[in-house]
């Protein structure tokens, strides 16, 4: 079964909303996650890592106050779309690694659509 | 970053192999491969650690040169079921967050009966 859960599995806003996104372990506790963003047929790129009770790390060129990430628990990572766009409309993946960080641990992804 | 896959896409008729490779520009401390279906998430195929290892189960291996910054994944006798887009992660040093990978732009890999 899985081990990294995401939530919703889809959803439409309308341009100018939020939208926040879930993405849990649940069999174990993560003290990092990363959310990736991946268009129709193009890789999944990185956006940033979540840090539980810490700041998140965002990649170059990501807007951290478009994307914002709350890691409040050991199990709970949260990326909130904030003023979604058309342009934002993507396929969004949360994932985890155990401690050892061997092997990593994707969710199902969510797919946005701004309309 | 971003590591280079080539090729971009296969096309395989059932039975056949098939390489695909990834390549960095910057010194490597792991490779992950994963393997995606359209419209779901990724899922994990192996990790090559150390330079020079070798893993496989069935019959999808894989090798990493850790001096070329190279690796590579090796489909035998494919089967239906290994259709999809095959992605490599890279962790580019050991100092890294664990868990943080850059992708390749991924191989389209069909296969025919």
């Amino acid at each position: 079964g899985a081990v990294v859960s995401q939530h919703p599995s889809w959803v439409i806003c309308k341009s100018g909303t939020s939208v926040k996104i879930e993405c849990r372990s649940l069999d174990f506790q993560a003290t990092t996650m990363f959310w990736y963003r991946q268009f129709p047929k193009q890789s999944l790129m990185l956006m940033a890592t979540s840090n539980e009770g810490s700041k998140a790390t965002y990649e170059q060129g990501v807007e951290k106050d478009k994307f914002l990430i709350n890691h409040a628990s050991l199990t709970l990572s949260t990326l909130t779309v904030t003023s979604a766009h058309p342009e934002d409309s993507s396929f969004y993946i949360c994932s985890a690694s155990t401690h050892l960080g061997n092997t990593i641990y994707f969710g199902e992804g969510s797919w946005l659509t701004v309309v | 970053q971003q590591p280079v896959q080539s090729p971009q896409a296969v096309i395989l008729r059932e039975g056949e192999d098939a390489v695909i490779n990834c390549s960095s520009s910057k010194a490597l401390y792991s490779v992950h491969w994963y393997r995606q279906k359209h419209g779901e998430a990724p899922v994990f195929l192996m990790i090559l650690l150390k330079g020079g290892e070798q893993k496989g189960h069935d019959k999808i291996s894989a090798s990493f040169n850790e001096k070329k910054q190279q690796s590579s994944l090796y489909l035998t006798a494919s089967q239906l079921s290994y259709s999809g887009t095959y992605f490599c992660g890279t962790v580019p040093d050991r100092g890294s967050t664990l868990g943080r990978l850059y992708f390749g732009r991924g191989t389209q890999l069909t296969v025919w009966p």
